[in-house]
């Protein structure tokens, strides 16, 4: 069965610094994989997606994550965090072509 | 481009009281269409899916059911609320025959009282 694991709950960061937001997967065939963001009390809105093409996916808002299989990860990153990057973010995988498997989320601050 | 409604957005109901969600999409034909939960300080829970008009599969045995009267057309209703079912619902589409990537409504807030 295809699930996700994201290891942080709550990320702190400076405005202006890195941020990481970890995610391990587990599947039986090579997933897709995605990362959502969602505002409080807003609905999911797509950042990136990887489709077994190339392994470092960019996508909207300056992020990007890396596909690894041999560590059976998608962590996503952004090189300078922004006052508007605080969020809940969640690391997703694909069953099929009906059925998503959403990690528990990672809540992001954002410090001035 | 497609679009998504979902509504009311906010909803407050008593205990035993009928519940019907709407989400319409527009822009395409034949989507996947999908409801799911999102209890406070936890993840989504797929609650039902539907691949076509009349077809719907549920995820989670519970207090809710859902239609699909029309092909963009989407229902989430109960009967009677339980206390539990408070939360923030989303309703969201895939294109057919489906990526994986999902475009999601704004959400309705449901209290339960």
């Amino acid at each position: 069965a295809q699930s996700v694991t994201q290891l942080d709950s709550h990320v702190s960061v400076s405005e202006g610094t890195p941020v990481l937001l970890r995610c391990n997967y587990s599947s039986s065939y090579s997933p897709s994989l995605f990362w959502y963001v969602q505002h409080p009390n807003k609905g999911l809105q797509l950042l990136l997606k990887y489709t077994s093409a190339a392994t470092l996916v960019k996508g909207i808002n300056g992020f990007e994550a890396e596909f690894k299989k041999s560590e059976t990860s998608f962590h996503l990153t952004k090189p300078s965090a922004h006052m508007s990057d605080a969020a809940e973010y969640f690391c997703v995988v694909s069953h099929n072509d009906y059925k998503l498997s959403f990690g528990a989320g990672t809540t992001v601050t954002v410090r001035a | 481009s497609q679009t998504i409604h979902q509504w009311p957005a906010t909803l407050v109901q008593p205990v035993g009281s009928p519940l019907s969600l709407e989400c319409t999409v527009e822009g395409t034909s034949n989507p996947n269409l999908y409801w799911y939960r999102q209890a406070a300080g936890r993840g989504l829970q797929l609650l039902f899916y539907s691949v076509g008009i009349g077809q719907i599969s549920s995820e989670v045995p519970q207090n809710l059911s859902a239609s699909r009267p029309q092909d963009r057309q989407f229902i989430l209703s109960s009967k009677k609320l339980l206390l539990s079912d408070s939360g923030f619902y989303l309703c969201a589409w895939s294109p057919p025959p489906g990526t994986g990537e999902l475009f999601f409504g704004e959400g309705s807030r449901l209290t339960v009282l």
